[in-house]
């Protein structure tokens, strides 16, 4: 398996300007996870889905966010219009019903920066 | 709600050195945990995990024992390598399944 795909891996755009980030979850699993990565915060919960409805999204950070899960294997993080402060590691996990494990297996991550 | 607290880095060792990081956490609910590690300029990977009271998840000669009565559940290697220099974080999942991070610890091993 290709593991969990994100594109892209880099993003450099301007304030502004509607930024779109994509993932591609593990075939078979059910649930999906948005994290974003700063300095200031570490690593915290955007929203996730399973079998492609929003379950929580109490992390998005305002509604200049927005995150869709079309089908089983895609999913969208879309932000608009960005803000400098929004420059972070963006990544997708996925993970499958399975016992009490929850493991959830990352992406690569998309490293945004907005000028 | 859920949390979780681990030392502060950066850790400096030598090569073959003992390591421990601390990780306590703070849980509604009967927790799964996990440890994490994050090598420069790439995601997150599950390095080892437990998900009951003194399960012991071990994996590339780490270990981390699942220890309620104290809430804890400290990274151990008894060895370290050059290899091993990145960001270890301890995290939880419990019922909403989302993971629950801590700050991350940098794990520095020198020649």
């Amino acid at each position: 398996d290709a593991g969990v795909i994100q594109s892209p891996r880099h993003e450099v755009t301007e304030m502004g300007q509607e930024v779109t980030l994509r993932c591609k979850p593990i075939s078979g699993h059910d649930y999906l996870f948005w994290y974003r990565q700063t300095m200031m915060r570490g690593l915290e919960l955007l929203i996730y889905f399973n079998n492609n409805v929003p379950i929580d999204d109490s992390g998005m950070p305002e509604d200049r966010f927005s995150a869709k899960m079309p089908n089983a294997s895609f999913s969208t993080l879309k932000i608009q219009p960005s803000e400098p402060r929004d420059s972070a590691v963006y990544f997708c996990a996925s993970s499958w019903t399975s016992g009490r494990s929850n493991e959830q297996f990352f992406g690569p991550g998309t490293r945004l920066t907005v000028l | 709600g859920n949390s979780v607290t681990q030392m502060e880095g950066p850790v400096t060792l030598s090569e073959e050195a003992f390591l421990t990081i601390n990780c306590t956490y703070t849980a509604t609910g009967y927790p799964s945990l996990f440890w994490y590690v994050q090598y420069p300029g790439e995601g997150l990977q599950l390095l080892l995990k437990a998900t009951k009271a003194d399960d012991k998840g071990s994996n590339k000669g780490f270990e981390a024992t699942y220890r309620k009565e104290t809430t804890s559940f400290h990274l151990e290697k008894g060895s370290v390598q050059v290899s091993d220099s990145a960001v270890y974080f301890c995290a939880l999942s419990v019922l909403r399944r989302a993971l629950t991070f801590g700050s991350g610890t940098r794990l520095q091993v020198q020649p």
